[in-house]
C-alpha cells in the first residue's frame, strides 16, 4: 500500500516557467511535509518543509500548498531555472524518529 | 562543516561475498537511518537508530545489518550480497526524530558482479 502517491513521475518546462509537482497522502496521522531535492549521484537534501497547521509557505521561489482536507499537498517552483533540473521527492512522516514515506518522486528538465 | 560522510563513495564486491558500509556524522543527531535507492526509485528505509535503540523495517532482508558503536559512526553490512542488491545506499541523520529535517549522505554506489 503506497502511503505517499507523486505525480506526475517527469516533467519538462522551459525556463522562466512554473513547476507544479503533487502528492497525495493517505495517513492522517502525517505530520510533516518535506519535498527532498536530489541531483545525480548525490544524496537529497531538503528543499522546504510544511507542517499541517499552515496552508501554504514559501521560500524564494519555491511554495508548498497543502490541503489537509484534500489530503494533498503540492510544490511550485517559480521562474524554473536549468539548475532547477533534478529529481524531485516528496515525502510525509509522523511521530518520533521522523520516518519518511517517500513518494516515488519527478524528475525535472528545466529547458534554457 | 557539520555534515554526513559515507564511504567508500562507490564499492565493488562480488557476488555473496560480505561488505561494510560505513557513515558518520558530525551533527550530534540522535537518529541514523540507512536507506536503499535503486535507479529511478524513491528512497527505501531499511532500518534506523534512535539513539542505541534499532528498528529494522518489517520487510528488510536478513541480509543487511546495522552497528551503531557511538553517536557518531554507524555501519551497514551486507552479509551475502546478491545481484538484487546493487543500488544506492543513503545515510541519513535527524536531530530528534520528531518529524523533523532529515540530512543525507552523498550515498555509496555497490556493484555486485
Amino acid at each position: 500500500q503506497q502511503q505517499v502517491k507523486q505525480s506526475p513521475q517527469s516533467l519538462i518546462v522551459q525556463k522562466g516557467g512554473i513547476s507544479i509537482i503533487n502528492c497525495a497522502y493517505e495517513n492522517t496521522a502525517f505530520d510533516y511535509f518535506p519535498w527532498y531535492q536530489q541531483f545525480p549521484g548525490k544524496g537529497p537534501a531538503l528543499l522546504i518543509a510544511i507542517r499541517p497547521d499552515v496552508s501554504e509557505k514559501k521560500e524564494g521561489r519555491f511554495t508548498i500548498s497543502f490541503n489537509k482536507s484534500a489530503k494533498q499537498f503540492s510544490l511550485h517552483i517559480m521562474d524554473s531555472q536549468p539548475g532547477d533540473s533534478a529529481t524531485y521527492f516528496c515525502a510525509a512522516s509522523k511521530g518520533n524518529a521522523g520516518k519518511s514515506t517517500f513518494g516515488d518522486g519527478t524528475t525535472l528538465t528545466v529547458k534554457p | 562543516d557539520a555534515m554526513v560522510i559515507q564511504n567508500p563513495r562507490y564499492q565493488v564486491t562480488q557476488f555473496g561475498k560480505p561488505v561494510t558500509l560505513s557513515c558518520s556524522q558530525t551533527l550530534n543527531h540522535n537518529v541514523m537511518y540507512w536507506y536503499q535507492q535503486k535507479s529511478s526509485q524513491a528512497p527505501k528505509l531499511l532500518f534506523h537508530y534512535y539513539d542505541k535503540d534499532f528498528n529494522n523495517e518489517a520487510d528488510t532482508p536478513d541480509n543487511f545489518q546495522s552497528r551503531r558503536p557511538n553517536t557518531s559512526f554507524c555501519f551497514l553490512d551486507i552479509r551475502s550480497p546478491g545481484l538484487g542488491d546493487a543500488a544506492m545506499y543513503l545515510c541519513a541523520t535527524s536531530r530528534d526524530g520528531a518529524g523533523g529535517e532529515q540530512f543525507f549522505g552523498p550515498g555509496t554506489r555497490l556493484t555486485v558482479l
